[in-house]
């Protein structure tokens, strides 16, 4: 299982916002609503941001957005922050019955 | 609230082999599964696999298939992944997540929630 792909890295200046793409297949993103993305502060374990393509657990932020179409889903962040400069992380089922992460994005906020 | 705890820094030789724990604590692992992802130095998360302590089933990626032994002891609330024939290549945080959660053997959450503090395992002869 090949990881799913995200661009290296992306950046906007606070106020702005942002979206970074996850790309799967058709036997991935493309067939399950099992898409999650988890936040990375450098040193800390991963945080759970959004699952099942769109929700966001109690306490996350509503300037996160997800969304999918096709095979690529992306996480969108409104109003940039200066806390949100992290690594994100796209993660989705398979019908390997694994699970298959990202290759990550940095976002850096100017 | 359950949180999980992993056991501390490892430093093996190439060849050995290690195993790495993880213990909820404020709760059990209960209907959820225990999956176990890692991140080499610089480098993205790995998918490793998991366990779904109440029916000892386990699933591992094919890339760690006859190297890595995922267990775990419901008495005690903590689950165990076992890497053997290490390389500098397993030199990597380790982590551990709880998820998904079952209602029989229907999955019924899709995510990982909470994360353990991760566990730095390094490999040098």
């Amino acid at each position: 299982q090949s990881a799913l792909t995200q661009p290296a890295s992306v950046s906007g200046s606070p106020g702005q916002s942002i979206t970074i793409s996850c790309t799967g297949t058709s036997s991935d993103i493309g067939v399950y609503n099992y898409v999650s993305w988890y936040q990375q502060h450098p040193g800390k374990a991963p945080k759970l941001m959004i699952y099942d393509v769109r929700n966001r657990p109690s306490g996350v932020s509503d300037r996160f957005s997800g969304s999918r179409s096709g095979n690529t889903a992306s996480l969108t962040i409104s109003g940039l922050q200066a806390e949100d400069e992290a690594d994100y992380y796209c993660n989705s089922y398979t019908s390997s019955s694994t699970w298959v992460f990202g290759g990550g994005t940095k976002l850096t906020v100017l | 609230q359950v949180q999980l705890e992993q056991s501390g820094a490892e430093v093996k030789k190439p060849g050995s082999s290690v195993k790495v724990s993880c213990r909820a604590s404020g709760g059990t692992f209960s209907n959820y599964a225990v999956t176990w992802v890692r991140q080499a130095p610089g480098q993205g998360l790995e998918w490793m696999g998991g366990i779904i302590p109440i029916f000892g089933s386990v699933n591992y990626a094919q890339r760690f298939q006859g190297r890595v032994t995922i267990t775990a002891d419901e008495t005690t609330s903590t689950a165990y992944m076992e890497l053997s024939s290490l390389r500098s290549e397993d030199t990597a945080v380790y982590y551990c997540a709880r998820g998904p959660q079952y209602s029989g053997y229907d999955q019924t959450t899709n995510w990982f929630d909470p994360w353990g503090q991760g566990t730095l395992v390094t490999v040098s002869s």
